[in-house]
């Protein structure tokens, strides 16, 4: 049973809009959480981390929200750029060890 | 500046045929995991290691097996592959449990 979820397989977004990337975890007891990005034959490459002390996380044009009481993140760019176009993947993890991946969320950034 | 590597890129095995993907990492980094990527099912850790002769049980470590014997080095073996088995696995490490570096996968096909 698939304990974080991206329900939104695909996203296109046109070039400077902002994109917003949604993910819903069942687990109460996870408390870490990451955002990875996918290039096709690439392995995933970290981008950003919350931890559930905190309700937002900024690097840059990416910022992570966290909402605990529903269970719910996401991962804002702003402005978006052509290059941001890769497949971006969702983690939790209870310890900071084991870390549940969501499905992943394919985005298409138009020029 | 190696990263993660990850040796073969490409495998095909048939039904009942054993094999041994490697991990290396240069990065003296203590925790290093072996996840599966399949269609629709996101990344799903295999197997992981906190140090250096230890290993412990992810979400699917059925039919692989795994072992840590030199700190920079992650083995994950198939004894009797499988159908099922068919996927691209991807090796992480890190150094705080956090934030992996990821190699850049293994495509295992078994016909």
């Amino acid at each position: 049973d698939q304990q974080v979820k991206q329900n939104s397989p695909s996203l296109s977004v046109q070039e400077g809009r902002i994109s917003i990337l949604n993910c819903d975890y069942t687990n109460s007891m996870f408390d870490y959480f990451l955002w990875y990005k996918k290039y096709p034959a690439e392995g995933p490459t970290f981008l950003i981390s919350i931890s559930s002390i905190k309700d937002k996380n900024e690097d840059g044009r990416f910022t992570v929200f966290l909402n605990k009481s529903a269970k719910h993140l996401s991962l804002h760019i702003v402005p978006s750029q052509p290059g941001d176009s890769a497949v971006y993947f969702c983690a939790a993890s209870p310890t900071g060890n084991q870390f549940y991946f969501g499905t992943g969320t394919s985005l298409t950034v138009i020029p | 500046n190696a990263g993660v590597t990850q040796t073969p890129k490409f495998r095909v095995l048939k039904t009942g045929q054993s094999m041994t993907l490697l991990c290396a990492q240069d990065m003296n980094h203590e925790y290093m995991y072996w996840y599966r990527q399949d269609p629709g099912m996101g990344l799903r850790l295999i197997h992981y290691s906190v140090g250096e002769g230890t290993t412990a049980k992810g979400e699917v470590p059925d039919g692989y097996n795994v072992s840590r014997l030199k700190k920079q080095n992650f083995l994950l073996g198939l004894e009797s592959a499988a159908p099922s088995q068919t996927s691209v696995y991807f090796c992480a490490s890190t150094r705080d449990s956090y934030g992996y570096t990821f190699g850049s996968g293994t495509r295992l096909t078994v016909v």
